[in-house]
């Protein structure tokens, strides 16, 4: 499945580090999705980007920034992350405002916060 | 705010048997979608169904299919002759049909059913 591509797929980095994780859909879609799912907790919305709006999610850290350049493509920025951070990030994309509500998702980056 | 529910954390199966996975979920909404995601051990979640909620026929996809109770806010996961590769983490999903908002598009998730096919 190459619909929608997250690289990389595994992140080690410390506290003090900064990332990024990309996300790319060859989908033609125009919303994309960041989720984060830890262990033994259901998957979590960080944000969501629609026809260049955003959403963010009231809960999401500030040491989380998203950013959507263009409809195919969603970053997630990291710094100054915790080990409690530590989890699989997944992105997903959308066709909004059709009749195709269904999410793809990509295969995720395990991030591992030392 | 919605709230899905799957009660059963574990389920196992014998291969070529059928096993159906129970979610029941909460809304005041009348237009929504429900999914069926599976999560094999990749990592990867794979679309499995989906079902329209102004839709009274039931969903099928091959050897999968669901039994949709809209006044009961049921939506439980049929697999019938199960296979090796059904093996994996299964969740359900509700998401608004509305358009008013980020919030409103998100996909809300249960916690997971982790299926077993035993050979």
């Amino acid at each position: 499945e190459t619909g929608v591509t997250q690289t990389p797929r595994h992140l080690v980095m410390g506290m003090t580090n900064k990332k990024s994780l990309k996300c790319e859909q060859h989908l033609g879609h125009n919303a994309m999705y960041w989720y984060k799912q830890s262990a033994k907790k259901p998957l979590e919305l960080m944000f969501v980007y629609n026809f260049k709006e955003q959403t963010e999610n009231n809960s999401v850290p500030s040491r989380f920034s998203p950013e959507c350049p263009n409809s195919s493509h969603l970053f997630l920025h990291l710094h100054t992350l915790q080990p409690e951070d530590s989890a699989l990030y997944l992105c997903a994309s959308s066709q909004e405002r059709g009749n195709q509500e269904t999410q793809y998702f990509g295969p995720g980056t395990r991030l591992l916060v030392l | 705010a919605q709230t899905v529910t799957q009660s059963q954390p574990e389920m196992s199966v014998q291969e070529a048997e059928t096993v159906t996975l129970s979610c029941t979920y909460d809304t005041s909404e009348s237009d929504y979608y429900l999914f069926w995601y599976k999560q094999p051990p990749s990592r990867q979640m794979i679309l499995v169904i989906r079902q329209e909620a102004y839709k009274q026929q039931n969903a099928t996809e091959n050897r999968f299919s669901v039994n949709f109770q809209k006044a009961a806010k049921s939506f439980s996961l049929k697999i019938s002759d199960s296979q090796l590769g059904d093996a994996a983490m299964y969740f359900c999903a509700y998401r608004s049909a509305g358009w008013s908002s980020g919030s409103a598009r998100q996909l809300t998730f249960g916690s997971g059913t982790q299926l077993t096919v035993l050979p």
